[in-house]
């Protein structure tokens, strides 16, 4: 299973794009990244995933290098609702079950 | 629609005694994965199950075991507890087999006193 890490935590003025990196140097051909995040110990919320190919949705853009090492997460327009741990996380084995790292804590300032 | 329902919220054990953990999946989800979550870190891999099969297991000890029901619910059950298995518990359940969405529960705060 691929190790992932990512910094303790980060700050972001409202309104200003909030990036999110994750290393996951190990991470296998077959393997997904996925981010969720969670707030105030609740179950943690679906983000975006991607194998190879950049992704966008309604929440976020997911950015991955070409050698797959690492990925960035990116929130648009950070909001102070946005403030949450951040978990980049690989998904591998018979299960396709998710390995998650310890997270990043984003404060969203006002 | 009803998202991944867990039970209870919350509940103290005392070292030694048993605890089940209960989960009903989104309707017409399938495979049912059950996290543990200790203070301050992500959350760890124990189990999943596909109708009815376990479809992989996480590094934990014989004293946690997990079933799937007919009607994709499933239950997590740790036996002689340890102060150490305090922690928050995801019920995560997904589509299919080996799916790429994930839809997680609030989860259940077990306390060991």
């Amino acid at each position: 299973d691929a190790k992932t890490t990512q910094p303790t935590s980060m700050d972001c003025a409202e309104g200003r794009a909030a990036n999110l990196p994750c290393n996951h140097s190990t991470i296998s051909g077959n393997e997904y990244v996925y981010w969720y995040r969670q707030i105030h110990s609740q179950g943690p919320q679906y983000i975006i995933h991607g194998l190879k190919n950049n992704e966008t949705n309604e929440m976020a853009s997911l950015i991955i290098t070409e050698d797959r090492k690492s990925s960035t997460l990116i929130l648009p327009h950070a909001t102070l609702r946005d403030t949450a741990v951040y978990y980049c996380s690989s998904s591998s084995g018979s299960a396709r079950q998710l390995t998650f790292g310890s997270g990043t804590q984003l404060t969203v300032l006002p | 629609d009803a998202g991944v329902t867990q039970s209870p919220t919350h509940l103290i054990k005392t070292r030694g005694q048993h605890v089940t953990l209960r989960c009903s999946p989104i309707s017409g989800h399938k495979s049912v994965s059950w996290y543990q979550q200790v203070l301050g870190q992500g959350p760890q891999f124990i189990f999943q199950y596909y109708e009815k099969e376990e479809r992989g297991r996480g590094n934990f000890p014989d004293r946690f075991s997990a079933r799937q029901f007919p009607n994709y619910s499933s239950e997590l059950n740790v036996n002689a507890l340890l102060l150490g298995d305090s922690a928050l518990y995801l019920c995560a359940s997904s589509l299919g087999d080996r799916s790429y969405g994930y839809t997680f529960g609030s989860g259940t705060r077990l306390t060991v006193v």
